[in-house]
């Protein structure tokens, strides 16, 4: 089955820094990577994702960009606030029809005022 | 904006008990699961479900669970004898398609006492 790794657990940084999360996956057939934000108390909510066809997508703040060769897909967040201090959670869903998705063990990141 | 949602928020039950815990996938949805999180821990797969049978299932769903989708609406997820390790945020998750994004619910907090 599919592997996901996470890097790091935890990461703490001043407000207005980047944050760059890193996740690494097994399953070459793979080919839709999506970043997940959870806050606390409540369920994973999808803040970005990209498919195998681009190396990159940006929405505001937030990017992914994904290396295939590597197996390997990073969530930037530039310009962080303290409303981004969440647990982020990458997944690896396969090209199957079952479709579950594998999670990373998660990245607490706190963004300092 | 679609949303899945899951009754209760909370559950608290004693230890041999059964327990319910109910979804509203998204309408167009086909394919549903559930996944549940130990607190502190990484979210964890639980079974997926497509065209009214299971398609995969983890080491976690023994006999012990069971899912339904009794209506073409709800989607359960039943315990019949609840066991202390089984305590843990259980989520729902739908999606449309295959390769598609994953919506998950605000999840379900069961305590078992």
């Amino acid at each position: 089955g599919e592997n996901v790794e996470q890097h790091p657990s935890t990461l703490s940084v001043q407000e207005g820094d980047s944050a760059v999360i890193k996740c690494t996956y097994s399953d070459s057939a793979s080919n839709y990577f999506p970043w997940y934000k959870q806050e606390l108390g409540k369920g994973p909510q999808l803040i970005i994702d990209i498919r195998s066809n681009v190396g990159e997508k940006k929405d505001q703040r937030i990017a992914v960009t994904l290396n295939k060769t590597a197996k390997h897909f990073s969530l930037h967040i530039t310009e962080t606030q303290p409303e981004d201090s969440a647990v982020y959670f990458c997944a690896a869903p396969p090209n199957t029809n079952a479709g579950k998705s594998t999670f990373g063990d998660g990245t607490t990141l706190t963004v300092k005022p | 904006e679609p949303e899945v949602t899951q009754t209760p928020s909370h559950q608290v039950t004693q230890m041999g008990q059964e327990v319910i815990l109910r979804c509203v996938p998204i309408s167009n949805h086909l394919y549903f699961y559930w996944y549940r999180q130990i607190l502190g821990q990484k979210v964890e797969f639980l079974v997926s479900f497509y065209n009214n049978e299971i398609s995969e299932k983890s080491e976690i769903f023994d006999d012990q669970f069971s899912v339904e989708r009794p209506d073409g609406s709800n989607f359960t997820l039943k315990i019949r004898s609840t066991k202390l390790e089984d305590s843990a945020m259980y989520f729902c998750a739908s999606r449309v398609g295959k390769g598609e994004t994953q919506y998950f619910g605000p999840g379900t907090r069961l305590l078992v006492l």
